[in-house]
């Protein structure tokens, strides 16, 4: 089975706190793609980052860092010094290799106080 | 460059009613996504088209949904005889073409309520 795991509803946070959102996934595809997106208060889905299977180095985009570990089957995404900004609702993702759709997690709702 | 848009933003409709969800992808993406955003059940998956091959209709819900893409562009997902469970945010995404790891970009969604 292939699944997405999410286990964080909500975060709230105070701004400039560094916060790390949680994803565990489940699949027994080899090659695999993961993905987090940005679900803001407008409702428009902004991608983040894809991350292929074969590559484990984590990336740093500017107050984002993800952690891709096929150990424990994690993808975690951590915001550095917080902002207003960042609140939002985060959706990490698993691509299937057969149709290329998209299975969620449920997301996390963050919220970043001033 | 225009991203992908749907019509309408807002849609209320009466139980039994049938409606129509458009969705126009970026220009010149290939693959086509329809999904669905619901309090109880989070994202799913519903419909891929890519190219003019045969659309994947394994994520619809039920026979009352169907899709079509005219032209390679254009989708339209029809929803017949509207139950009040069928009343959620419809979000369409395209991507440059269907091959693993392009990412997928989504339209603004189209919030259906069913009264």
């Amino acid at each position: 089975a292939q699944k997405v795991t999410q286990a964080q509803t909500e975060i709230s946070v105070v701004e400039k706190e560094d916060v790390t959102l949680d994803c565990v996934y489940e699949t027994r595809d080899t090659t695999y793609y993961l993905f987090w997106y940005k679900q803001p208060p407008s409702g428009e889905l902004v991608f983040l980052i894809r991350r292929n299977s074969f590559d484990e180095q984590n990336e740093i985009s500017g107050r984002y860092s993800w952690n891709f570990q096929k150990s424990t089957s994690s993808f975690n995404f951590t915001i550095t010094a917080s902002q207003v900004v960042d609140s939002a609702v985060y959706f990490c993702a698993l691509e299937r290799d057969s149709n290329y759709q998209l299975i969620w997690g449920a997301g996390t709702k963050l919220i970043i106080k001033p | 460059g225009a991203g992908v848009s749907q019509s309408p933003s807002n849609k209320v409709t009466e139980k039994g009613k049938d409606v129509e969800l458009r969705c126009d992808p970026i220009s010149g993406h290939t693959a086509l996504y329809w999904y669905r955003q619901s309090l109880g059940q989070g994202l799913e998956f519903l419909i891929y088209f890519q190219g003019n091959s045969a659309p994947d209709k394994s994520g619809l819900p039920s026979d009352r949904f169907s899709a079509e893409r005219t032209g390679g562009s254009v989708s339209t997902l029809t929803i017949q005889r509207t139950q009040q469970e069928d009343s959620a945010v419809y979000l369409c995404a395209s991507s440059l073409e269907g091959r693993q790891g392009h990412e997928q970009y989504f339209g603004p969604g189209t919030r259906l309520t069913v009264t």
